[in-house]
Formats: C-alpha cells, structure tokens, sequence
C-alpha cells in the first residue's frame, strides 16, 4: 500500500522568495516519487523524478527536491519564486519499481502555490 | 480491483498504417488520461479528459489523437504510425481529486505496447 500526503493546501510567496512544498510519503516498497505541475487549463507536467540514484534531484525551471528515508519526506524547492511558478503542485508515489509499467500512481491532493508581485 | 481495459496489448504494424488503441473503464470514471511510456522511463502525459466531450493535450507533444463520446471509453488514433510512435501506451482513469482534498489515485490499464517497423 502507498500514500503520499502534501502538507499544505495552499502556499503563498512573494517573488523572489524560496518556495518550499512540503510531502511525505508511506509504501510498503521502496518508492518512485514524483513531483508533478499544473497551470490553469493544462495538463500535468513532470518537474523532477526520484527513482533510487541521487538524492537530491534537480528538476527543470530551477525547482529540486530531496528524498529523506528517514524523514519519509520529498519536499519541493525552490530558492527564489517567480510569477510564471504559480499553479498547483502534485507530489506523487509510484508502485515499486522493475515492474516495467506503472500500474498504480497515487497523486497528493495538490498544493496550489500562489506568486505575488 | 480496478476495471480497466486496454486493447490491443500488443501491436506490430508497418509505417503509414491508421491505427486505433481502445481504453475502456467500468468504474464511471470522470477523467481519463494517456500517457506514453519508453522502457525504464517515466510516464509522460499526451492526453487527457475531464468528461464527455473534452480533450486536451498533455505535456508531451503527440501525433495522436483521442476522443471522449462516451463517460466509459477514451481511444487514442494515430492517422499514419512512424517508427518514432513505437512505445507503451497506458490509460488510466480516476474519479478526480474529491471535495476536501482527498488524494486522487490513478488506476492504470494494462497497456499496449506498439511496435512500428
């Protein structure tokens, strides 16, 4: 069994400012995690993946996170937001890995991350 | 146990052919997605529904396109295959992130692997 609880329903930062979107997880294997975007109207987008190599991984548009085993934690960084980062942010578990296809993703329910000027 | 049907699982088809991958859920299921996976990689999204009658693209860029006519089926179309559409392709559905923020689950159907010489 796998869950993956997002801390915070919304984040509000000013620009310029880290951003930091907390996740933690729970599975019986040792997990894929995934952080996923989505802005207004569009579709999911990968940020960055943690599949067992290093632990922390940088992901595009500057965003990273670190995989904590001890902590069961993957949170989502950033060290200075900008306007076009606001939109909803997905942290995701993935079944256990070598089994050659996802057969089960479970989504957080989302942090929505608000940017002011 | 999830209801969620995909055929063919297996496809070999030569270049130029018009081909057509079912999905179909049980489940009454609001969303439905698919997504593209290469072996050993991550699931990228080419498209997904919120209902009847919707369609939108994913963040992978695709060929292919899908329709949603009925709540229960999602089929994907490519007009002319290319080798370069040879992959997995995998549906899934959810029934969406529920009132209060209950994590969304995606449950995934078997996928059909396509092969284009």
């Amino acid at each position: 069994a796998q869950s993956v609880t997002q801390l915070d329903s919304h984040v509000s930062v000013s620009e310029g400012t880290p951003v930091l979107l907390r996740c933690n997880y729970s599975s019986s294997y040792s997990p894929s995690l995934f952080w996923y975007v989505q802005h207004p109207n569009k579709g999911l987008q990968l940020l960055l993946k943690y599949t067992s190599a290093a632990t922390l991984v940088k992901g595009i548009n500057g965003f990273e996170a670190e995989f904590k085993k001890s902590e069961t934690s993957f949170h989502l960084t950033k060290p200075s937001a900008h306007m076009s980062d606001a939109a909803e942010y997905f942290c995701v578990v993935s079944g256990p890995r070598g089994t050659g296809s996802a057969r089960q993703l479970t989504f957080g329910s989302g942090t929505q991350l608000t940017v002011l000027p | 146990e999830a209801d969620i049907y995909q055929t063919p699982r297996y496809l070999v088809i030569g270049t130029g052919k018009k081909i057509t991958l079912e999905c179909s859920q049980t489940m009454g299921h609001d969303k439905m997605y698919w997504y593209q996976q290469d072996p050993g990689m991550e699931l990228h999204l080419i498209h997904y529904s919120y209902g009847v009658n919707s369609t939108e693209k994913g963040d992978l860029s695709s060929e292919s396109t899908v329709s949603r006519i009925r709540t229960e089926h999602f089929p994907l179309t490519l007009e002319s295959a290319r080798p370069s559409h040879t992959s997995q392709y995998l549906c899934a559905s959810s029934r969406g992130v529920l009132a209060g923020g209950t994590q969304e689950t995606q449950y995934f159907g078997p996928g059909t692997r396509l092969l284009v010489l």
